[in-house]
């Protein structure tokens, strides 16, 4: 069975500042990972994902982040936040090749971006 | 390209009143499709997908029920809404055999009163 820990629900960050959103992953199979950014009262939208290749992936906005796979981790960064940035993250794993499709979600984190 | 709607996009019913939410995919051929819930302080609750025309799984047992009765659109269903159904749903979509990565519709604000 996989699953998905996110460290914070809640991450506050200073204008300028490093984002850093935390992944945690439990997978019995190669997984493919995901990060999705949602702003209030819209859908996600997808930031970045892993799949195969090169472990560190690059994303819009701004955002990266490493798949580590000794660590079982995938955790989301940039190096200068926006006020723009405030919004939802939510970090997922999906079982690889074969799969059905079903994301597993974390329970999300919440960003906020302080003048 | 593909979009995805998803209407209404705002929504208040009063208790015990019946739910449509109707959800329809462009671009794209037998689409594997997804209906989410969030509440509030919540994370993302899968609540039904289907890989099919009118094949529906249902992830946990409640109120609600879903449709798919064309290829491309997918129906969310109460005959009679609980104040617990209230949250926001999202529609989403992928393709069979890929990564699994989601398309996600605008979403619809539902609030049970």
């Amino acid at each position: 069975a996989q699953s998905v820990t996110q460290l914070g629900s809640h991450v506050s960050v200073s204008e300028g500042a490093l984002v850093l959103l935390r992944c945690n992953y439990s997978s019995s199979v190669p997984p493919y990972l995901f990060w999705y950014v949602q702003y209030p009262n819209q859908g996600l939208q997808l930031l970045l994902k892993y799949t195969t290749g090169a472990t560190l992936v690059k994303g819009i906005n701004g955002f990266e982040a490493e798949f580590k796979k000794s660590e079982t981790s995938f955790h989301l960064t940039k190096p200068s936040a926006h006020m723009s940035d405030a919004a939802e993250y939510f970090c997922a794993v999906s079982p690889g090749s074969g799969n059905t499709g079903k994301l597993i979600f974390g329970q999300g984190t919440t960003l906020q971006v302080k003048p | 390209s593909q979009t995805i709607h998803q209407w209404p996009a705002t929504l208040v019913q009063p208790v015990g009143s019946p739910l449509s939410l109707e959800c329809t995919v462009e671009g794209t051929s037998n689409p594997n499709l997804y209906w989410y819930r969030q509440a509030a302080g919540r994370g993302l609750q899968l609540l039904f997908y289907s890989v099919g025309i009118g094949q529906i799984s249902s992830e946990v047992p409640q109120n609600l029920s879903a449709s798919r009765p064309q290829d491309r659109q997918f129906i969310l269903s109460s005959k009679k809404l609980l104040l617990s159904d209230s949250g926001f749903y999202l529609c989403a979509w992928s393709v069979w055999g890929t990564t699994g990565e989601l398309f996600f519709g605008e979403g619809s604000r539902l609030t049970v009163l």
